[in-house]
């Protein structure tokens, strides 16, 4: 089955600063990448996605990339905010099912 | 429309309670999902029902069982749980198709077992 690997498990930067999140993903037929971020006691908030047809894909601040041949994809904020702050998991799928990776703790500084 | 919601927001059940936990959406998904989600860890998938069917069982214990009453409602019913179960409980919904699809969650039950 799909197992995706997720890196760092804590990230701390400036306000300003870019922040990079990596996923890795096992199964070579998944075509699906969503990121969500999480806030302390709120729900998962779908923030970008990309299916495997694509290789980038960009929101305003953020970006994701996507490496089918190396089976990685990333997350890029720039120009962080003190209200990026949270938790950010990637998630892979080819199906109805999602399988996520294990989340990044994101601190932006003032 | 872009919203699932989830009731109660908070529970907390004895071990030999019975109590239920919903989930409603009005996007037009005819896939339902329930997760549960633990402390500092990423959502972990219990059911998926498509068109009211279940059709992913993750192997829950049979004290979680669950319904899907029509395409827009998601009952979790809860009876004998043990305190390892206390955790948050999240409903997402999302459109069936022979792809993936963008999975939006509600906000969660945080269920509290003593």
């Amino acid at each position: 089955g799909e197992n995706v690997e997720q890196h760092p498990s804590t990230l701390s930067v400036q306000e300003g600063d870019s922040a990079v999140i990596k996923c890795t993903y096992s199964d070579s037929a998944s075509n699906y990448f969503p990121w969500y971020k999480q806030e302390l006691g709120k729900r998962p908030q779908l923030i970008i996605d990309i299916r495997s047809n694509v290789g980038e894909k960009k929101d305003q601040r953020i970006a994701v990339t996507l490496n089918k041949t190396a089976k990685h994809f990333s997350l890029h904020i720039t120009e962080t905010q003190p209200e990026d702050s949270a938790v950010y998991f990637c998630a892979a799928s080819n199906t109805d099912k999602l399988i996520f990776g294990t989340g990044t703790r994101l601190q932006v500084f003032p | 429309d872009t919203e699932v919601t989830q009731t109660p927001k908070h529970l907390v059940m004895g071990m030999t309670n019975k109590k239920s936990l919903k989930c409603e959406q009005h996007m037009g998904h005819r896939a339902m999902y329930w997760y549960k989600q633990k402390a500092k860890k990423p959502p972990e998938l219990m059911f998926v029902y498509s068109y009211e069917k279940l059709s992913i069982n993750e192997s829950v214990p049979s004290r979680f069982s669950p319904e899907c009453p029509n395409s827009s409602l998601l009952n979790l019913h809860l009876h004998a749980l043990q305190p390892e179960d206390s955790a948050l409980y999240l409903c997402a919904s999302s459109q069936v198709s022979d792809r993936a699809y963008e999975q939006y969650f509600g906000p969660g039950t945080r269920l509290t077992v003593t």
